[in-house]
């Protein structure tokens, strides 16, 4: 199994990014995937999650709104689409595979090596 | 909001030490808890789910109780390579909380 996380930067606070998840080496489609983030010198933060087939979609209070989580089956990628940025966004992002298939269960077993996103002017 | 309190939030213990982290919820996450262990600069790796299943590959001296509120995480004889930070996290209806971690220092 492995994630590839890209899409990181600087970006100036107001503007956008999209981050990008490459998965390989397990059967994609059969699993939820997420978005976790880490502020520097804090504790994990989950952004956002998405089902297998991508249908059912769930966002942290603190994104809704600002944050696009989606996902491309055909192509074993997944995507993060983030606008309205702030200071506080500012974190590693990674991505993550849950534990089981086709299960909603939100325990993350494989995780990407973090691509970071600095929102600053 | 489920809110999750980690405590300590730093630990100091010799090897071979018997350390037990806790973890407890604001309300009841029945046995909707994981551990993770997580070490500087590198992504975090799962240890405990469901409040006491261990992950395969993990060694067995980490260990995982608790239900409702209050959770337990036990490293029965530490070792040199146990150093790191350790995240609850709970996961029930959807939503997903972390606590604040707790550094641990061999």
């Amino acid at each position: 199994v492995q994630l590839v996380e890209s899409g990181g930067g600087l970006v100036k606070p107001g503007g956008s990014l999209r981050l990008s998840c490459a998965a390989s080496g397990f059967s994609f489609s059969d699993y939820y995937m997420s978005w976790i983030r880490q502020a520097p010198g804090k504790g994990l933060e989950w952004v956002a999650s998405i089902s297998h087939g991508g249908s059912n979609i769930y966002y942290a209070d603190s994104v809704e709104g600002r944050f696009t989580i989606s996902r491309d089956n055909a192509n074993n990628s997944l995507t993060l689409e983030m606008a309205s940025l702030t200071a506080e966004d500012t974190a590693v992002y990674y991505c993550a595979r849950y534990l089981e298939t086709y299960s909603s269960s939100s325990v993350s077993k494989n995780w990407g090596q973090g691509t970071l996103v600095t929102v600053s002017s | 909001d489920i809110q999750l309190t980690q405590s300590p939030s730093t630990l100091s213990a010799s090897v071979g030490d018997r350390v037990t982290i806790t973890c407890r919820a604001s309300r009841s996450i029945l046995r909707w808890l994981v551990w993770y262990q997580q070490k500087p600069g590198r992504a975090p790796n799962l240890l405990i789910y469901k409040a006491s299943i261990l992950e395969r590959g993990v060694p067995s001296r980490f260990s995982g109780s608790g239900s409702g509120t209050e959770f337990t995480l036990t490293i029965s004889s530490l070792q040199p390579d146990d150093s790191a930070t350790y995240h609850c996290q709970h996961y029930y209806n959807n939503a997903i909380t972390f606590g604040h971690g707790t550094r641990l220092e061999i």
